[in-house]
């Protein structure tokens, strides 16, 4: 399996421009999840799909921040207009749920720059 | 509502020492934990979990055990390689929101060879 992937690994970008991040989680998982990860902030779920429903958005910063997953295998995060504080590193998740502790596979990230 | 505190680092060992990453938890109910890893420019990796008390999740060489009398799950290596260089996440998921990953703060290990 190829793991979760995501796109692009980096993304430079001017202030007021819009970014999209994409995400294919692991065949056959029902949950994805959008994390985002800044020194001063740690690790923040911003949004929760399951079964292709968002159920938990209110880790979306604001509403410049808007996440879809339009079928099982493709997710897409969409920052419009982007702003110098959304840099970070951005982690899309997924797993099969099942209950309680249940393991996320992460993808390796989209590091965003906002100048 | 739910969080998880862990040791700052950064933490600097030589090869072969004891290692030891302490995470403590607020949550209500019986929630799950874990230990997940962070390698250079890579996603986190889960370590080890465990998803009831007194569980001891191992991986790696790596230990835990969930302590819901002192609301810890601390991690310990008894010798530590150059390879276990990394960021060391504590995390929990609630019992009754479960699908909600609650993250440490991360713990920066280095391991000297």
């Amino acid at each position: 399996d190829a793991g979760v992937i995501q796109s692009p690994r980096h993304e430079v970008t001017e202030m007021g421009q819009e970014v999209t991040l994409r995400c294919k989680p692991i065949s056959g998982h029902n949950s994805l999840f959008w994390y985002r990860q800044t020194m001063m902030r740690g690790l923040e779920l911003l949004i929760y799909f399951n079964n292709n429903v968002p159920i938990d958005d209110s880790g979306m910063p604001e509403d410049r921040f808007s996440a879809k997953m339009p079928n099982a295998s493709f997710s897409t995060l969409k920052i419009q207009p982007s702003e110098p504080r959304d840099s970070a590193v951005y982690f899309c998740a997924s797993t099969y749920s099942q209950g309680p502790g249940e393991k996320l596979f992460f993808g390796s990230g989209t590091q965003l720059s906002v100048l | 509502g739910d969080s998880v505190t862990q040791m700052e680092g950064p933490v600097t060992l030589s090869e072969e020492a004891f290692l030891t990453i302490n995470c403590t938890y607020t949550a209500t109910g019986y929630p799950s934990l874990f230990w997940y890893v962070q390698y250079p420019g890579e996603g986190l990796q889960l370590l080890l979990k465990a998803t009831k008390a007194d569980d001891k999740g191992s991986n790696k060489g790596f230990e835990a055990t969930y302590r819901k009398e002192t609301t810890s799950f601390h991690l310990e290596k008894g010798s530590v390689q150059v390879s276990d260089s990394a960021v060391y996440f504590c995390a929990l998921s609630g019992q009754f929101n479960d699908y909600k990953l609650s993250f440490g703060a991360g713990t920066t290990v280095t391991v000297r060879a």
